[in-house]
């Protein structure tokens, strides 16, 4: 099985810069995924991290450590539309279900003025 | 491509009844996922296909709950009868693979009252 832990909220100023942690343990891990879902809306795709370091995507980054089971999301320039929750999702190898993700119960993050 | 299509986007429904909710992933994915969301328990994972084939559906809650796939084009989710504990947001996913990016849907609102 997996465990994933996330901050249940956060809450960050328009301009600013903001990290969200996701911690995981996995038996077989094969890759992280950050979902940004807006209320009511969707959960969509933002990045993909299988191997250790930082992705970047425009005013996202996604960073990950395999050896520590850590994870963030870093937010830069953060704007009022960017007020959602972020999922934390892990893929597993391992079992029937290998390769399937497991999902995080979420982060959601508030910007204010 | 329209995306993953679900319907209906809301249900209200009396305790006891039989409800439906439907599904079409996105033409070319052979993976299709079906999750429930609530506060409590986050984003779960209820059953999947493979190229129209139940592969997993230990997610399922109890025999209450159905799904099938009939064609690569069509999905259903079944909960017969309902009961005020199914109350959640029910999302359906597609995938080109188990592993890889999966587009969300936007969901199926049910309320059982």
């Amino acid at each position: 099985g997996q465990n994933i832990d996330q901050p249940t909220e956060m809450t960050a100023t328009e301009g600013a810069i903001v990290q969200i942690n996701c911690t995981y343990q996995t038996s077989g891990f094969n890759g992280l995924f950050w979902y940004q879902q807006h209320a009511g809306e969707a959960p969509t795709f933002l990045s993909y991290n299988v191997l250790d370091g930082l992705e970047e995507k425009g005013r996202f980054s996604s960073f990950l450590s395999r050896s520590k089971g850590y994870s963030y999301l870093l937010l830069k320039e953060l704007q009022m539309k960017d007020s959602a929750s972020y999922l934390c999702a892990v893929r597993d190898r391992g079992g029937n279900a290998g390769n399937m993700l497991t999902f995080g119960g979420g982060t959601r993050l508030m910007v204010k003025p | 491509d329209a995306g993953v299509i679900q319907s209906p986007r809301h249900e209200v429904t009396e305790m006891g009844q039989e409800v439906t909710l439907r599904c079409k992933p996105i033409s070319g994915h052979d993976y299709l996922f079906w999750y429930r969301q609530t506060m409590m328990r986050g984003l779960e994972l209820l059953i999947y296909f493979n190229n129209n084939v139940p592969i997993d559906d230990s997610g399922m809650p109890e025999d209450r709950f159905s799904a099938k796939m009939p064609n690569a084009s069509f999905s259903t989710l079944k909960i017969q009868p309902s009961e005020p504990r199914d109350s959640a947001v029910y999302f359906c996913a597609s995938s080109v693979d188990r592993g890889t990016e999966a587009f969300f849907g936007q969901g199926t609102r049910l309320t059982v009252v």
